[in-house]
């Protein structure tokens, strides 16, 4: 059984689409995490919540939307999809900021 | 607001051999987590080690180990006998308790040579 499952794995796109990233995890936390990991491999931290809850959000632009329909799952829906949002999204979820965080497979989005 | 400092870019060491990443972070926080995560070529994030910062001991696992300096707020790992499959990114995190925030290092890229 995967822990934290993303799909899809892989996403190629053409700019100005819009596009869905799913995310769930079966190990009962509370805190979900999305992540972006450019060409560089910088992970940086896009948005958290908590049992469905907003509490981060980094300076990402609006055109990404995060949702979270129950505390099992979170969503990263992006509109109007840029050249420079090609990278890796990593979903994450964790029992809070002491514990382990478990890490999703990976989207690898391109933008073409 | 929190930082973490991977000064390594890049590493590599024979096989066997002892190496030590660093990591510094800046932080007014009293209540925090320290990680490192290991991230091979497959891409799949895996913890290596963990450390709370109210524990003065450091932490161990197997051939890994953490110097854990909180008044310098730094945070190295030394992997010893290292093994080809050691082989991969290696990153250094901070946790902030108060909302369960996770913030990243840049990475270092570690080489395991035959």
């Amino acid at each position: 059984d995967t822990a934290v499952s993303q799909t899809p794995k892989y996403l190629v796109t053409q700019m100005g689409n819009d596009k869905s990233i799913k995310c769930e995890q079966n190990l009962g936390h509370d805190t979900m995490y999305w992540y972006k990991q450019d060409s560089k491999k910088f992970l940086k931290i896009m948005f958290s919540y908590n049992n469905k809850e907003l509490i981060i959000n980094e300076t990402v632009p609006n055109r990404f939307s995060p949702k979270s329909p129950d505390k099992a799952h979170l969503n990263l829906h992006i509109n109007s999809l840029e050249l420079g949002d090609s990278a890796v999204y990593f979903c994450a979820s964790s029992g809070g900021a002491r514990t382990e965080a478990f890490f999703g497979q990976g989207t690898r989005l391109t933008v073409v | 607001a929190q930082t973490v400092t991977q000064s390594q870019p890049e590493m590599s060491v024979q096989e066997a051999e002892t190496v030590t990443l660093s990591c510094t972070y800046d932080t007014s926080e009293n209540n925090y987590y320290l990680f490192w995560y290991k991230q091979p070529p497959s891409r799949q994030m895996i913890l290596v080690i963990r450390q709370e910062a109210y524990k003065q001991q450091n932490a161990t696992e197997n051939r890994f180990s953490v110097n854990f300096q909180k008044a310098a707020k730094s945070f190295s790992l030394k992997i010893s006998d290292s093994q080809l499959g050691d082989t991969a990114m290696y990153f250094c995190a901070f946790g902030r308790n108060r909302d369960d925030k996770i913030i990243f290092g840049k990475g270092t890229r570690l080489h395991i040579l035959p």
